[in-house]
């Protein structure tokens, strides 16, 4: 099976954009959660959706929003880019059932300058 | 507040010692643990996972990592380090019983340095 893909994997935007990352789970895959990942702050969880639903959220503010379609792929928005966005924004899938670990996409890197 | 710990920054180790890297848990319930290890610029892959039964889980790579409820502990192990195990690893546990999740709480990562 093809693993997770994550588009674009570079992106360079500037204070006040906003930006869409995409992100396609393993074929079969309906739980798709995405991460933070910043020298400063570690791995951070921002949400998790699971056949279309918000399933759960992690402590970020509004600005961070993101969606799923019917066949799992999920996309994540972040609007009005602050310098502290920066970060390497990590999507997982897995199957149905929490005793199932994640598979990892390769990341999008957004750097806002 | 669940939590996950690794105490240590970085671990050096010589080619063909064994390694362990150290991950502790405070969390309200019985946990799912995981161990994954991200090398420069790619994404996480997994290694581990302890969900119940044995204490004593093996993985990847040769990898392994025992569970012991009382200490809080889940460290990785390794028997005989290779320099192409050099990368960060990361902890990490799922707390089942607050709810339909597959949210992870991550340790801070522990970079792992092998030696020729």
């Amino acid at each position: 099976k093809a693993g997770v893909t994550q588009t674009p994997r570079y992106l360079i935007k500037t204070r006040g954009q906003q930006v869409t990352l995409s992100c396609s789970p393993i074929s079969g895959h309906r739980s798709v959660s995405w991460y933070q990942q910043t020298p400063g702050q570690g791995l951070q969880f921002l949400f998790e959706y699971f056949s279309e639903t918000q399933r759960n959220k992690g402590n970020f503010p509004g600005r961070f929003s993101g969606r799923q379609f019917s066949n799992s792929r999920s996309e994540m928005n972040v609007s009005t880019l602050e310098l502290g966005d920066s970060a390497l924004y990590l999507c997982a899938s897995s199957p149905a059932g929490s005793r199932n670990e994640q598979f990892f996409g390769p990341g999008t890197r957004l750097t806002v300058l | 507040a669940q939590s996950v710990a690794q105490p240590e920054d970085q671990v050096n180790v010589a080619e063909g010692n064994p390694l362990t890297v150290k991950c502790t848990y405070s969390v309200s319930g019985n946990p799912y643990l995981f161990w994954y290890v991200q090398y420069p610029n790619r994404g996480l892959q997994f290694l581990l996972k302890y969900i119940t039964g044995d204490n004593l889980v093996k993985g990847s790579y040769g990898f392994e990592a025992e569970f012991n409820k009382s200490q809080t502990s889940f460290h990785l192990k390794k028997p005989s380090a290779l320099v192409s195990d050099s990368a960060l690893y990361f902890c990490a546990v799922r707390v089942p019983s607050v709810g339909a999740t597959n949210k992870l709480i991550f340790g801070t990562g522990t970079l792992l340095a092998v030696q020729p």
